[in-house]
This record gives C-alpha cells, sequence and structure tokens, in this order.
C-alpha cells in the first residue's frame, strides 16, 4: 500500500510563481525523500529529510517535515518553465530495507 | 557515464512471451531495487536486493524473477507475459537501503499485445 499520498494531484502556476506540494505518510520514518521524474524519464533525487530535522534548502527548494503531523511540504520558489514534471516523496520502509512512494503531484509551469 | 542503466528503453511482445530487462550501475552501491510504474504513475516496490542477495519481493507473481550475478547488477527476467504486465520498469540503486538517496535507471516502458 502507498505509505505517502501528496496533494495536490496536479498543480498548473504561471513562471515566476512559487509551487507548493505536500505529502502526507502513515507510518514512523527515518526519513523522507523528495523526486522530481519529467516526463519519459526516470526520478531524480532532489533533497532527504532525516525525522530530526525540521527544514531544509536546496537552491530553489526548501521542504519542511512534521513529524508529529507525518507530513511533509516541498516549496518551489520563483518556479520556471523546466520545472514542471512530476514530484513524488518517498520514505523509508521496512526497516530501511526500500522506500514507498507516494502517488505524486504533476506540476504544470506555463510561460 | 551513466550511473544506473537498464536495457532495452522500449520494449514490445506478445503475450505469453518470456523477456528480459537488464540494470548495471556505477556507483558502488550496495543495494537495488525493480519498481514498476503503473499508467498512473504509481511507483510499487518489486523487489530489493543487497549485495546479491534478495531482501524483499513485495507480492510479485513468480512469473518475475530477478536475478542478482553481482551486486552491480540486477536482471529481471518475465515469463509468460500478460497483458496487465504493460508498464514501465525502473531500476535503481542507493548506497545502504531507503536511508539513503536512490538513483533510478531512464526506464523500460513494456508493452504487452
Amino acid at each position: 500500500s502507498q505509505q505517502g499520498e501528496e496533494d495536490p494531484q496536479a498543480l498548473s502556476i504561471q513562471e515566476g510563481e512559487n509551487a507548493t506540494m505536500n505529502c502526507s505518510y502513515k507510518t514512523s520514518i527515518n526519513n523522507l525523500q523528495w523526486y522530481r521524474q519529467n516526463s519519459g524519464r526516470g526520478l531524480v533525487h532532489l533533497i532527504l529529510i532525516r525525522s530530526n530535522e525540521r527544514e531544509k534548502h536546496s537552491g530553489r527548494l526548501r521542504v519542511t517535515l512534521d513529524t508529529s503531523k507525518k507530513s511533509s511540504s516541498l516549496l518551489i520558489t520563483a518556479s520556471r518553465a523546466a520545472d514542471t514534471a512530476s514530484y513524488f516523496c518517498a520514505t523509508d520502509a521496512n526497516y530501511g530495507q526500500n522506500f514507498v512512494f507516494g502517488p505524486g503531484t504533476r506540476l504544470s509551469v506555463l510561460p | 557515464d551513466t550511473a544506473v542503466s537498464q536495457t532495452p528503453k522500449y520494449l514490445v511482445t506478445q503475450m505469453g512471451n518470456d523477456k528480459s530487462i537488464k540494470c548495471e550501475q556505477n556507483l558502488g552501491h550496495d543495494t537495488m531495487y525493480w519498481y514498476k510504474q503503473d499508467s498512473k504513475k504509481f511507483l510499487k516496490i518489486m523487489f530489493s536486493y543487497n549485495n546479491k542477495e534478495l531482501i524483499i519481493n513485495e507480492t510479485v507473481p513468480n512469473r518475475f524473477s530477478p536475478k542478482s550475478p553481482d551486486k552491480a547488477h540486477l536482471n529481471l527476467h518475465i515469463n509468460s507475459l500478460e497483458l496487465g504486465d504493460s508498464a514501465v520498469y525502473f531500476c535503481a540503486s542507493s548506497l545502504t537501503g531507503g536511508n539513503t538517496e536512490a538513483f533510478f535507471g531512464q526506464g523500460t516502458r513494456l508493452t504487452v499485445v
């Protein structure tokens, strides 16, 4: 079964706007990761946040983690058309043996 | 150099056939995975191997048989292909399981007709 659930399922914004995607999960985790998937391509790792961290930045990306609410958010600031992709959150599972992915958020950034 | 490479990229085959997908990683990672992505983009773990040993087999029909000749390779063989097997299959690797970032191959789009 899916561990993470992203929200919204799809998001359409104008270039330059900020995009926020949320992820909720069900069980305790050691870490949460965000990945990007461009159409027809494999997933690319964006950022990993550990359960004892609350916020992490990487360039235009900001990830927050609230373990009390079992949720995380990914903020992309000053979005660009090249940010158009599907974004997935993933949590560790099976005692850290693998990742479980949410259904993803499809982001469209319009020029 | 491609970190995780899988071949072929596209595979179209008839029902009942047997096919294989190959995967290789040159990152020195201990753990490799096969994920299946369906038409709705859901990614589901199929198998996980650590140092050539099977760690996870997630309710996958036994028509699917992974093989890891060494820790840099994880191949997937599928017998008696069915229409429902049509999907994109991704190979991935990570340094040490689910607590480190994963690197994904480009995917193999399997179409069973």
